[in-house]
This record gives structure tokens, C-alpha cells and sequence, in this order.
């Protein structure tokens, strides 16, 4: 079956720049989403579609690819950021998520 | 806003059929696929299906020969049934709209998630 792979785990001090990455088997040719979870909430869209962000979600966040891996990158991260980052993408018609990262700002 | 919003017992016995509710809001059901997303505590996310309007479905195949998913368009609900449940299949499990086109798909909106515990 069709894998996502992320780092457990990424620390940024306040203020700094965060990047969390996916990598998967021919990712360069699928579209990759991310969400956030923040502790005890449902997931929210924060980009869609490689590198769009959706209405709303901080123009701290941005994504983009290099290849087969997809970057999510929180510029200025805050402490409101602290959370779990997911990836996804489309294998043909299943969708798969990546295991998650969890984000600390310290 | 579309609003979603699961519901259903808490508590399933062992063998039984998991069954839940998602019940949409401030937008119609039509001309959208509605998935499943679970996920185990401490876990990530786990996508179990989708269905669109006119009923089409997709599952996620190491669940497929238990899980279906409903959809009511008169209700504006679409429901998830979940058939010979162990504890593996405790989880929070949330609805979510599909949005995108073909290959390019993403979930945009969520429901507040129903904990299900599976335990006799």
C-alpha cells in the first residue's frame, strides 16, 4: 500500500521558520494537502492543492515540492502553531495520510 | 458555513456493527463526496471511504469488506456502518467534505469527530 512518510517530530523557537516535510513514492506527480490538529481538535486545511492556501488559513503558511518530497513551511511560527501536521495525497482513489509531525514551538 | 456533525453510540460491543451519523448543515449535500476519517488515540489519521450524492463509493480496501457508507439526500446525511468491530477499530472518527476535482481532491471541512469505544 501507498506510504507518507514525516518526521515524528520538528522544534522552532518562536519567531523562526518551520519546515516539515513528506516524501513518497512518486509524489512529484500527485497533489498534496496538509492539515492541522491542534490537541483535542479536528483537522483543518491549512494548504491544498501542493501550495494554495485556503481562505482564512495565515499567509505564514505556505507549501511547496522539490521531486518527490512536499515542504510545509510556517514562517514567523507562533505558539498558536503548535500542533500535529498531516499530509495527504491520492493513491488513484485512496486517499492516504501521512503519519503526522508534531510541531513544537519552544 | 457548511457545518458537520457526527453522531451515534459511544460504545460498541465486540462483532457488533459500528454505525454513525454525519449530519451536514448551511450547505447541501449534492454535488459533493463525503469521506470517513478515523483515528486511533495518539494515532494519525486513517481515510476509511467516500460517497458522492448519487450514492458512488470508494473504500479504503483493507476495510472494504466491512465498512459502508450511506448517503441520505432528504436527511442531508450520510452514514458509516462498520461491521465486525474489534478493539483495532476504536478511534475518533470524523466526516469531512471532499472538495477538487479528480486526482486533486482535499477535505475542507470537518465534523467535531465521535469517540467510539469498542468493549463488551
Amino acid at each position: 500500500s501507498y506510504e507518507l512518510s514525516q518526521p515524528p517530530s520538528v522544534s522552532v523557537p518562536p519567531g523562526q521558520t518551520a519546515s516539515i516535510t513528506c516524501s513518497g513514492d512518486k509524489l512529484g506527480d500527485k497533489y498534496t494537502s496538509w492539515y492541522q490538529q491542534k490537541a483535542g481538535q479536528s483537522p483543518v486545511l491549512v494548504i491544498q492543492e501542493n501550495r494554495r492556501r485556503p481562505s482564512g488559513i495565515p499567509d505564514r503558511f505556505s507549501g511547496s515540492k522539490s521531486g518527490n518530497t512536499a515542504t510545509l513551511t510556517i514562517s514567523g511560527t507562533q505558539p498558536v502553531d503548535e500542533a500535529d501536521y498531516y499530509c495527504q495525497a491520492w493513491d488513484t482513489t485512496t486517499a492516504v495520510f501521512g503519519g503526522g509531525t508534531k510541531l513544537t514551538v519552544l | 458555513q457548511v457545518q458537520l456533525q457526527e453522531s451515534g453510540p459511544g460504545l460498541v460491543d465486540p462483532s457488533e456493527t459500528l454505525s454513525l451519523t454525519c449530519t451536514v448543515s448551511g450547505g447541501s449535500i449534492t454535488n459533493y463526496y463525503w469521506s470517513w476519517v478515523r483515528q486511533p488515540p495518539g494515532k494519525a489519521l486513517e481515510w476509511i471511504g467516500y460517497i458522492d450524492y448519487r450514492g458512488n463509493t470508494n473504500y479504503i480496501p483493507s476495510l472494504k469488506d466491512r465498512v459502508i457508507i450511506l448517503v441520505d439526500t432528504s436527511k442531508n446525511e450520510v452514514s458509516l456502518k462498520l461491521g465486525s468491530v474489534t478493539v483495532a477499530d476504536a478511534a475518533v472518527y470524523y466526516c469531512a467534505r471532499v472538495r477538487g476535482s479528480t486526482n486533486n481532491q482535499y477535505f475542507d471541512s470537518w465534523g467535531q469527530g465521535k469517540l467510539v469505544i469498542v468493549s463488551p
